[in-house]
């Protein structure tokens, strides 16, 4: 079954100790994304990955880091985690479609960093 | 600038009645996107529109792209419980980055 896992599903952490929320996809897809979701500020993309060895910035990089060292996995890190950093987190694979890029998302890790 | 516009912000409608939620760009879009997000899950991949004035079907959801590939909107028919949900629009941008509208809220009245 094709599918995009995280890890963990929940987290309750403090300020200031590092965590790493893992992704995991079986698509053999070469694009990857993190988002963050906020209510009222929608789908943020973190960071994102074109290939292995290959990541850039999205739109609120600051607090996190990537990394992507295999094709079928690309881990979030937030090394000093801070209070604004509580947050639902997404996944996502991204499928080469006939006219665009379709993307395939995990079930999220609620983080909240107190 | 790059923005999509997603209107209604929340709809509350009763259980048969029809839906629909409209997406406005300033820009024209080479694509358009439509995902559902159930409460408490993760978007769900709907449909892609490329072409000027495309419309598709999926049972009772009806996709449409304008003409001017600046709008698009997602009719729902009938609606039953099991459409609620979050309901986004996504336009392609740079580096196959989506841009994303901030999402219609549907609620469903049985």
């Amino acid at each position: 079954e094709a599918q995009v896992t995280q890890n963990p599903r929940y987290l309750i952490t403090v300020t200031g100790k590092k965590l790493t929320v893992t992704c995991s996809q079986n698509m053999n897809h070469e694009y990857m994304s993190w988002y963050r979701q906020d209510p009222g500020l929608g789908l943020r993309q973190i960071y994102y990955s074109m290939n292995v060895e290959v990541t850039d910035k999205g739109d609120v990089p600051e607090g996190y880091k990537v990394s992507r060292k295999e094709k079928r996995n690309f881990p979030l890190i937030l090394e000093s985690p801070s209070p604004n950093q509580t947050s639902l987190y997404f996944c996502a694979s991204i499928r080469r479609g006939q006219a665009g890029y379709e993307q395939y998302f995990g079930p999220g890790t609620r983080l909240t960093v107190t | 600038g790059q923005q999509v516009m997603q209107i209604p912000q929340y709809q509350h409608v009763q259980e048969g009645e029809d839906f629909t939620t409209y997406c406005n760009s300033s820009t024209t879009l080479s694509n358009i996107q439509w995902y559902k997000q159930r409460p408490g899950g993760h978007p769900v991949f709907l449909i892609q529109l490329v072409k000027s004035g495309e419309v598709k079907k999926q049972k009772r959801l009806t996709f449409q792209f304008g003409e001017a590939k600046k709008n698009s909107s997602l009719h729902i028919t009938a609606t039953q419980t099991t459409d609620v949900g979050t309901y986004f629009c996504a336009r392609a941008g740079n580096n196959r980055k989506l841009i994303w509208g901030l999402g219609t809220s549907l609620a469903v009245n049985p």
